[in-house]
């Protein structure tokens, strides 16, 4: 396995239904990220965790969760989901030193989800 | 709160033309800048970064440049191919990274 890896690729939910997307890096980073790309919209930053623990939450819905339970693996849990919530979302890893500034950061291939 | 914006939202050349992606953000305090290759429903692929202390970056047919003091940024790519056909982002960086919406690319054979 090289790089980012998330499953599933796919997903088509319901709104009563409970999911969880799962990433996994193989590189050594120490952070980690989920992005949501919505048609026609910029890529949003979701979550940030950097040593496994959350610094960032961009007032994301409650209906997502995340989890990051070392520094190689993250999910993120779904519940109760909008149909706007339809989107590819998509997970990152890099290395960030200690000032704080990232380099660059490496992407999974996403999971595209479709809420009914 | 940075804002980047991509210009055009869609481009469709012949095979064969030099072509330029525009980029531009609000704050120039950036880290660096970043140009990324997105083929339909993948992730993300980094082609060139440039630092905010440099000017420039180059890798094969690809040619980006940075002015932080006026926001912009471009992406020139030469002799263009059908396999260029892609969506491509900037992205800016500092604590995180700011993205824009894209530009996606159709070079005709």
């Amino acid at each position: 396995e090289t790089g980012v890896t998330q499953t599933p690729r796919h997903l088509v939910m319901g709104m009563t239904n409970k999911k969880s997307l799962k990433c996994e890096q193989h590189l050594g980073h120490n952070a980690m990220y989920w992005y949501k790309q919505s048609a026609k919209k910029p890529l949003e930053l979701m979550f940030v965790y950097n040593f496994k623990e959350q610094t960032e939450n961009n007032s994301v819905p409650s209906r997502f969760s995340p989890e990051c339970p070392n520094s190689s693996h993250l999910f993120l849990h779904l519940h109760t989901l909008q149909p706007e919530d339809s989107a590819l979302y998509l997970c990152a890893s890099s290395q960030v030193p200690a000032g704080g500034l990232i380099d660059t950061q490496y992407f999974g291939p996403g999971t595209r989800l479709t809420v009914l | 709160k940075q804002e980047v914006t991509q210009i055009p939202a869609a481009l469709s050349v012949p095979e064969g033309e030099n072509l330029v992606l525009n980029c531009s953000f609000t704050d120039s305090a950036i880290y660096n800048l970043q140009w990324f290759r997105q083929d339909p429903g993948k992730g993300l692929t980094s082609l060139l970064l440039i630092q905010s202390s440099q000017r420039e970056q180059t890798s094969g047919r690809l040619n980006a440049s940075l002015d932080k003091s006026s926001g912009r940024s471009t992406l020139y790519i030469a002799a263009s191919q059908p396999g260029d056909s892609a969506t491509y982002l900037c992205a800016v960086t500092g604590n995180q990274f700011y993205f824009g919406t894209g530009t996606s690319l159709t070079v005709i054979p």
